[in-house]
């Protein structure tokens, strides 16, 4: 079968670092995405990696290692307003985008 | 430019009846795609029209269904609502195929659906 797998919650402080990993298992692979979803939002894309290595988006990174089947989203100098459920998404195959079950971030003062 | 709309942004069902939801992609975007949204199980992905064809659909029964329109507005149909059927129904489109470009999808804020 094809499943990602997240931590269900993280916790950190206002101007921490946070990382948030990412194992996949799926038939084939094109590329790792990371979205971003507030409580009764929408989900927004925060950054993509389709080769191994590290994306830098301002304070978010995202590193992809393909041989290891993982990846993972950095947030650095977290702000209160990063408080939400982060998920993975992996491209197969069979062109479907298949989702993790998301990680809730919380940011404390 | 506007964003991707979904409407009815809320609505209530009971057992049995049928409801059609509608999405309208973000202008020049061909891709349409849908997803069920629980809190048990995540994002699952529905199904995937481009230029008014189903190109990929997830493991749904066949109750959940839906199509695309000449002006790229999609509209998924769920009939004999269960209660198992609640959920937060997302659309998301792109400008082609998410395999060819960067992965990115532009969602809507979906439509919650509650059967009772």
């Amino acid at each position: 079968g094809q499943s990602l797998e997240q931590p269900s919650e993280v916790t950190a402080v206002e101007g921490a670092i946070v990382q948030i990993n990412c194992t996949y298992q799926t038939s084939g692979f094109y590329g790792l995405s990371w979205y971003q979803q507030h409580d009764g939002g929408a989900p927004t894309f925060l950054s993509y990696n389709g080769l191994d290595g590290l994306e830098e988006t301002g304070r978010f990174s995202s590193f992809l290692s393909r041989s290891d089947s993982y990846g993972y989203l950095l947030l650095q100098e977290l702000q209160m307003k990063d408080s939400a459920s982060y998920f993975c998404a992996v491209k197969g195959e069979t062109d479907k985008l298949i989702f993790g079950t998301g990680t809730r971030l919380q940011v404390f003062p | 430019k506007a964003g991707v709309t979904q409407t009815p942004r809320y609505l209530i069902k009971t057992r049995g009846q049928q409801v059609t939801l509608s999405c309208s992609p973000i202008s020049g975007h061909r891709s349409v795609s849908w997803y069920q949204q629980t809190p048990g199980q995540g994002l699952q992905f529905l199904f995937e029209y481009f230029s008014e064809t189903q190109r990929n659909k997830g493991n749904f029964p066949g109750r959940f269904s839906g199509r695309q329109f000449s002006n790229s507005r999609s509209e998924m149909n769920v009939s004999t609502l269960e209660l198992g059927d609640s959920a937060l129904y997302l659309c998301a489109s792109s400008s082609t195929g998410f395999w060819e470009n960067t992965g990115e999808l532009f969602f809507g804020e979906g439509s919650r659906l509650t059967v009772l």
